[in-house]
């Protein structure tokens, strides 16, 4: 097993430009959460999908970020515009099934840098 | 809502030596409660979990964490640490939204283990 793969692991933009990160989740898993995690904010979580439906996206700073869920192998997650501030590491995680008692596991994350 | 709180946001400490790192959450319901070590530039790893039973539990690497329902606390300990438990360790607790279970962490502790 693979573990979560997630691409590219370093993106330097300049900002109004549109950034889009990937992630493959672990076979078999029915859960994905994209997270965000900065010096000043900690770990967010920005948006959670079950069987590839968004369940929960209050974290989702603004309307510039958008993500996706289009089969049960990949998910996306979408800046558009990006700005300095969006600048943080990214980290997708997965976990199979709704149970708070499983695990998730997460990937290596995706170092976003918006000059 | 559960949240949770830790409550150093460094700690320093020498090698061989014993070391705890503080977490309290909030809740008016049965939890369950992780901890996630990241080491530096990587994704966060699984080091325990409480579900359900002994209150204490153990964990990779020697670690140990103690749930504690009346003080709401579960506190990570090490009797020992190495120069290699240098990381970010974070607790977590399983928050209910829509029928499905999210994560949600806290600010993160920065062990430093000094030779």
């Amino acid at each position: 097993d693979a573990g979560v793969i997630q691409s590219p692991r370093h993106e330097v933009t300049e900002m109004g430009q549109e950034v889009t990160l990937r992630c493959k989740p672990i076979s078999g898993h029915n859960s994905l959460f994209w997270y965000r995690q900065t010096m000043m904010r900690g770990l967010e979580l920005l948006i959670y999908f079950n069987n590839n439906v968004p369940i929960d996206d209050s974290g989702m700073p603004e309307d510039r970020f958008s993500a996706k869920m289009p089969n049960a192998s990949f998910s996306t997650l979408k800046i558009q515009p990006s700005e300095p501030r969006d600048s943080a590491v990214y980290f997708c995680a997965s976990r199979q099934g709704l149970g708070g008692a499983n695990v998730l596991t997460f990937g290596a994350g995706s170092r976003l840098t918006v000059l | 809502a559960q949240s949770v709180t830790q409550l150093d946001s460094q700690v320093p400490v020498f090698e061989e030596a014993p070391v705890e790192l503080r977490c309290n959450y909030s809740s008016s319901v049965s939890v369950y409660l992780f901890w996630y070590v990241q080491y530096p530039n990587q994704g966060l790893q699984l080091l325990l979990k409480y579900l359900s039973g002994s209150t204490l539990v153990k964990g990779i690497n020697g670690f140990e964490a103690e749930f504690n329902k009346s003080q709401t606390s579960f506190h990570l300990r090490k009797p020992s640490v190495h120069i290699s438990d240098t990381a970010e360790y974070f607790c977590a607790v399983s928050r209910t939204f829509q029928g499905a279970q999210k994560l949600v962490f806290g600010q993160g502790t920065r062990l430093t283990i000094n030779p």
